[in-house]
């Protein structure tokens, strides 16, 4: 069966360092997605990007991320100087069509220190 | 952007008993998914049920679109179903999910 994956499951870095989360959605899907899941706390969505460009974003993104679409299959998010409050799992994820079911990858837990 | 109320917030079942998760949501959706988080932070797939019911195995769903709320079911219930279960909608106009807080599943043996 198809899925989302990511890499690398866990990351570790020192504050103000550039960390690149890496994801790689199901090959036919063409909406793709970032969020957020700071410990104990809910999902939150980051960003979603469609036809090579973001298509919507939440107040959370801002200047410190970006997302890119490198190449066919890789989606990735870089945080550009991270803080401690940066500390989360991230998940990607994916679907064909909007407003149609998303597909989460197995997350990337960050620790910054 | 719209509201999502999952509750119980947390709720204790002995293995084999019955239970049901709510779900209510401020506005209309257009796109609802049910997800099990599992103790590796996995979240897994559901169910996707924008309305109507659906079954798979023990566990079932019934999104009401018209009264803007869902309802997951779980049947007989086993200690590997421990774990958070969250609700998620997108409204019109919208590309993301709103997740709920989510319901802390236990099953003890």
């Amino acid at each position: 069966e198809p899925e989302v994956t990511q890499t690398p499951s866990h990351q570790v870095t020192q504050m103000g360092q550039e960390v690149i989360l890496r994801c790689v959605p199901i090959s036919n899907h063409l909406y793709f997605y970032w969020y957020r899941q700071i410990l104990g706390q809910k999902v939150e969505f980051l960003v979603s990007f469609y036809n090579n460009e973001i298509s919507e974003k939440s107040e959370i993104f801002d200047d410190q991320f970006s997302v890119e679409r490198p190449d066919g299959s890789n989606f990735t998010l870089k945080i550009r100087s991270t803080k401690l409050e940066d500390s989360a799992m991230y998940f990607c994820a994916s679907s064909p069509e909007v407003y149609t079911e998303a597909f989460f990858g197995q997350g990337t837990r960050l620790t910054v220190v | 952007g719209i509201q999502v109320e999952q509750s119980p917030p947390d709720l204790i079942l002995q293995e084999g008993a019955n239970s049901t998760l709510r779900c209510n949501f401020s506005d209309s959706v257009n796109n609802l998914q049910w997800f099990h988080q599992n103790p590796w932070g996995q979240l897994i797939n559901l169910f996707y049920i924008p309305s109507g019911t659906k079954q798979n195995g023990r566990l079932s769903a019934t999104t009401v679109a018209t009264e803007r709320y869902s309802l997951l079911y779980i049947s007989s219930s086993q200690t590997t179903d421990s774990g958070v279960y969250f609700c998620a909608g997108g409204g019109a106009g919208s590309y993301q999910l709103t997740f709920g807080k989510g319901t802390k599943l236990s099953v003890i043996p």
